[in-house]
């Protein structure tokens, strides 16, 4: 059974630091999903990493995928309040692109002053 | 560009009611899926259609039928709801491209009482 799993659960961050949130998965996968969702809104797509070594960046924000490990990094840079929300992680069940997707329990972030 | 349609966004059933959540798409995605999120769960796939007049089950489909209506539309159905179904429920299409992503609507929130 495909296991996904995220931490930290809770992030509390200070304005203008760096951080990283970690998602684990249990089986082989060749592709890694990351989701952002603001309270009481929907998910929205954040990056796709379609192989290892991927990485990709938008703003303060940079994934990474590494498949030998089965490990997946979101790393945030000088963090802003408008980076406060939960982030999800999420893998395909099927190692593929079928959209079966299995999905970490989120990390909810949030940025003070 | 509406993209993904839910109805209704908020509910309040009785047990042992039934009701039908709908779902349409407009971006012509072969694949669409039914997710449900309960607090410190993340989000858990009931049923999902990979084209049209196919449907399969996820993680969690007890309790639920779905039916993909055409290519558009892809109902959830309660036939007898149980408080346990108290949830956020997310629709979802995926297109054949863009490596996979899912595009998600805005939600039901449902409470069973």
């Amino acid at each position: 059974e495909l296991k996904v799993e995220q931490n930290p659960l809770f992030l509390s961050m200070q304005e203008g630091k760096n951080y990283t949130i970690y998602c684990n998965y249990s089986t082989t996968s060749d592709r890694l999903y990351w989701y952002r969702q603001d309270p009481g809104k929907s998910l929205e797509s954040l990056f796709v990493l379609l192989s290892n070594g991927a990485v990709k960046q938008e703003g303060r924000l940079m994934a990474s995928l590494d498949t030998k490990a089965r490990l997946s990094t979101l790393h945030i840079t000088a963090a802003v309040h408008d980076l406060s929300a939960t982030y999800f992680c999420a893998v395909d069940k099927y190692g593929g692109s079928q959209g079966n997707l299995i999905f970490g329990k989120g990390t909810k972030l949030s940025v003070k002053p | 560009n509406a993209g993904v349609t839910q109805t209704p966004k908020f509910q309040v059933l009785k047990t042992g009611q039934s009701m039908t959540l709908q779902c349409a798409q407009d971006m012509n995605h072969n694949s669409m899926y039914w997710y449900r999120q309960d607090p410190g769960m993340g989000l858990r796939l009931i049923y999902y259609s990979a084209s049209e007049g196919t449907t399969d089950k996820g993680e969690v489909p007890n309790g639920y039928n779905v039916s993909r209506l055409n290519k558009r539309e892809f109902s959830l159905r309660l036939e007898s709801a149980a408080p346990s179904q108290t949830s956020v429920y997310f629709c979802a299409s995926r297109g054949d491209n863009l490596g996979g992503k899912l595009f998600f609507g805005s939600g039901t929130q449902l409470s069973v009482l």
